[in-house]
């Protein structure tokens, strides 16, 4: 089973931040935790990851708790094609690098 | 594009028959790994293959095997194909394998898929 929970859809308007959160209240000190989007139709997309300090790259910023029990994606100027299945992962050690996927958050941009 | 390419896009196979996916990896990565994703579910690890060899498989039976070739593309065999079998199989490609001691990440960069319909 996956080890992220995050909530099943969420709707943005076009050019609004769009916040996607994902709890992991389980991580291991040494686990990462990464997002990927998905696209319909197309292969997952790498977006981000990190460990415990925020991080932040062309695509988007992860913002993690102090705790590192809960993470927030965040697009900062969502459009329309930022619309997909965003998948919160934690690495799994042991897993030999394979990545846990759930059912992710649908995120709707909306004009 | 990730530089990931997989053949063929869509394929539709009877019951009890054999198919062969393929996967090129992205220039400069030695790793390949595939996944099972059936209809509205997030993508389900099959197996690894590093440097030419298995290295972690997930909850598959052995009918699902595949092979890594020098060049660091990958096969996806599945024998006795049953309608459960019907879904989008990625490729991902990464380089080097995850530290277990360090902890650091490879991320891993995903082809489009191929579409196996069984009917």
């Amino acid at each position: 089973d996956a080890k992220t929970t995050q909530p099943t859809s969420m709707d943005c308007a076009e050019g609004r931040a769009a916040n996607l959160p994902c709890n992991h209240s389980t991580i291991s000190g040494n686990e990462y935790v990464y997002w990927y989007r998905q696209i319909h139709s197309q292969g997952p997309q790498y977006i981000i990851h990190g460990l415990k300090n925020n991080e932040t790259n062309e695509m988007a910023s992860l913002i993690i708790t102090e705790d590192r029990k809960s993470s927030t994606l965040i697009l900062p100027h969502a459009t329309l094609r930022d619309t997909a299945v965003y998948y919160c992962i934690v690495r799994v050690l042991g897993s030999q690098g394979n990545l846990i996927f759930g059912k992710g958050t649908k995120l709707s941009v909306k004009p | 594009e990730t530089g990931v390419t997989q053949s063929p896009t869509h394929l539709i196979k009877t019951r009890g028959q054999q198919v062969t996916l393929r996967c090129s990896s992205q220039s400069g990565h030695n790793t390949v790994s595939w996944y099972q994703q059936a209809l509205g579910q997030g993508p389900q690890f099959i197996f690894q293959y590093y440097r030419e060899e298995e290295n972690g498989r997930g909850n598959f039976p052995p009918r699902f095997s595949g092979l890594q070739f020098p060049n660091y593309s990958s096969e996806l065999n599945v024998n006795a194909l049953e309608l459960d079998d019907s879904a989008l199989y990625l490729c991902a490609s990464s380089f080097g394998i995850w530290d277990l001691a360090g902890g650091s990440g490879n991320e891993q960069y995903f082809g489009p898929g191929t579409r196996l319909t069984v009917t």
